[in-house]
Parts: C-alpha cells; sequence; structure tokens
C-alpha cells in the first residue's frame, strides 16, 4: 500500500464549483504540504501544516484553503474554481524527528473548465 | 523569498553519456535534495545533502552539496532510457523547488 495516497487522482470541474482535494498518509509523519506543478513548471508550495494545530501559507496560497482533520490526513479545498487553477496538485509529507525530506503522493489531475 | 536556479531547463543525449545538472540558491540552505519525477508520478527522493562539501552516490547518480552551501549538483553517469524525466531540485529552509531539468534519453 502506498504511504501517501491522494484523491481523487483526476477531477474534471466546473468555473465557480466548490473542490476538495484529500490527502491521507500511513507514514507516521508529523509534517504535511500541498504543491501545485503547472506543465513545464516546478513545483509550487500552496499551504503546510507542521502538526495538527498548525496551518501556514505558502507561495500561492490565495483562492486555496486547507484542513489539518488529524496528523494522517490533509485536504485542499478550492472554494470557487477557476480555469487558471486547473494543475497538478501534489500533497507531500515530511518527519520533522528525522531528516525532514519530503515524500510525495502520486497527485490529483484537475481540470477547471 | 529565495531564489533557487536550476540550469539547464532540459536537456537531450544520447544512451550512455554522462550528465549534469546544477542548482544556485540566492541564500544559503542548510539541506539540498534531488527529486526525479516520471510522467504522471509524483517526485521521488533520489539523494538528500545534509553537510557543505558533501558527496553522496546512489548508485549511477552522484550529487554534492556546495562549499558555499548556495549550490549543488547532481551527476548521472552512463544514462539509460530510464533515467528520462524530470529532476528537481529543492532545499528545506522554505521547501522550495527549482523549475526543474527535463531529460530526454535517445537510445
Amino acid at each position: 500500500d502506498a504511504d501517501v495516497t491522494q484523491t481523487p487522482r483526476n477531477r474534471i470541474t466546473k468555473t465557480g464549483k466548490r473542490i476538495m482535494l484529500e490527502c491521507s498518509q500511513t507514514k507516521g509523519h508529523d509534517r504535511m504540504y500541498w504543491y501545485r506543478q503547472d506543465p513545464g513548471l516546478g513545483l509550487q508550495l500552496i499551504y503546510y501544516s507542521f502538526d495538527v494545530k498548525d496551518i501556514n501559507k505558502g507561495e500561492i496560497s490565495d483562492g486555496y484553503s486547507v484542513s489539518r482533520q488529524a496528523q494522517a490526513k490533509f485536504s485542499l479545498s478550492l472554494e470557487s474554481a477557476i480555469p487558471n487553477q486547473t494543475a497538478l496538485y501534489f500533497c507531500a509529507t515530511s518527519d520533522s524527528q528525522g531528516r525532514d525530506t519530503q515524500y510525495f503522493g502520486p497527485g490529483t489531475r484537475l481540470t477547471v473548465l | 523569498g529565495q531564489q533557487l536556479n536550476q540550469s539547464p531547463q532540459s536537456m537531450f543525449i544520447q544512451e550512455g553519456e554522462d550528465v549534469s545538472m546544477n542548482c544556485t540558491s540566492s541564500s544559503i540552505f542548510n539541506t539540498w535534495l534531488w527529486y526525479k519525477q516520471d510522467p504522471g508520478e509524483g517526485p521521488v527522493l533520489l539523494i538528500a545533502l545534509y553537510k557543505a562539501g558533501e558527496l553522496t552516490s546512489n548508485g549511477r547518480l552522484t550529487a554534492q552539496f556546495g562549499i558555499t552551501r548556495k549550490d549543488s549538483f547532481l551527476n548521472i553517469s552512463a544514462s539509460i532510457p530510464s533515467d528520462v524525466g524530470i529532476y528537481f531540485c529543492a532545499g528545506n529552509n522554505d521547501m522550495r523547488f527549482g523549475a526543474g531539468t527535463r531529460l530526454t534519453v535517445k537510445p
């Protein structure tokens, strides 16, 4: 079983709809992250959480919100999706007690029409 | 914020050739990380570097943490077709990634 899972893997939605992307991990890591990747570009940090009560904005948080429901779960919401939020979204985890290197989920491909 | 510059943006090489790519930063990093992303997948950690001057190998891959702590390089020796993908550098000071180097290997 994968250590970091993301659901859904693919989603097509319409402008204005609310969308939630979910991430779960079985690695026991305390830190979780959401990144966005546009075609041909690198990863941009949207939000990150260092523990259940901690939420921090990344480089591109506008238009997004997150919820850390438990240590193992971190969800990303688009309150009112717009076409330029079409991208690949990755969740990642890291362990602050270890080397703090990040492990990524398989990604969610989101298309906003 | 910190800027990470990764080069080259893309490389087209023949199977068997060696490859070198690098990252530079405007600020000092405590850790340099190199990831590979296959099409449709999430990035996978290849090598992690934790000390200035550190040289670490993982099979045909070798990476070094620059003495100034502002740069790192990744070398791939004797490339093979499955090396195709996008390679990213990252520094864990603020979880930023370089823009990636897209590698194509021609058989």
